[in-house]
């Protein structure tokens, strides 16, 4: 299994509070990935990075900022949590070395009330 | 507008009998595909690939066929066994290191 882990694994707050999710890698991969998964629309691309300070939107980037100042941690923050934005999150990683592959960690589940 | 497709939210199949899990994409420059298993309250996990310059891919009970002029991939589970229970993900890239796009995901159940 790829070395990913994710923190909080859990989380509840309440809405227009500011919360950063943790993703941390010790596969030293070039690419890191943030997905939120909601019932109906499967795996959307929130933020991804192709390296250290190098990131990129995706498809559902708005209310979302993100952040990688070391190869291994990738963190997402939304800057005013939103009732909407109450989702399972995921992250990825890929080496981007051939391989197309990308690994996900365990998920965070967080709520805003 | 969605790129990757899985139209069957859900599947019900008899354990020992093949699961189809189906996949149809809009997009001509995908040149590899992928599929991953996930069960509740883990992450997705990859399960099997293809490249669009091949039209089948074999690993164990597992399949996948890709017919790029229809642009329609399958994955065949062949015996379905209960364990195989959980929501299949359809994924796709085009050339480059652009991220994987993901269809909404069949939910498979295999009744013993």
């Amino acid at each position: 299994d790829a070395g990913i882990t994710q923190s909080p694994r859990h989380k509840v707050t309440e809405t227009g509070t500011p919360v950063t999710l943790r993703c941390h890698q010790t596969e030293n991969h070039r690419y890191m990935y943030w997905y939120r998964q909601d019932p109906g629309h499967g795996l959307r691309l929130i933020h991804y990075s192709y390296g250290v300070k190098d990131t990129d939107k995706g498809e559902v980037s708005d209310g979302y900022s993100v952040s990688r100042s070391k190869t291994e941690d990738f963190l997402l923050t939304l800057e005013s949590a939103t009732s909407s934005q109450t989702s399972v999150y995921f992250c990825a990683i890929r080496d981007g070395i051939g391989a197309y592959e990308q690994y996900f960690g365990p998920g965070t589940r967080l709520t805003v009330t | 507008d969605q790129q990757v497709k899985q139209n069957s939210p859900s599947l019900s199949v008899q354990e020992g009998r093949i699961s189809i899990l189906n996949c149809d994409y809009t997009n001509s420059m995908f040149d590899y595909f992928l599929w991953y298993k996930k069960y509740p309250a883990e992450g997705p996990t990859f399960l099997i690939s293809i490249s669009s310059i091949k039209d089948k891919n074999e690993d164990g009970r597992f399949t996948v066929f890709l017919n790029k002029s229809a642009k329609h991939l399958s994955l065949h589970i062949v015996p379905s066994q209960p364990g195989d229970s959980a929501v299949y993900f359809c994924a796709a890239r085009t050339s480059g290191n652009t991220p994987l796009v993901f269809g909404k995901g069949t939910r498979l159940s295999v009744i013993a």
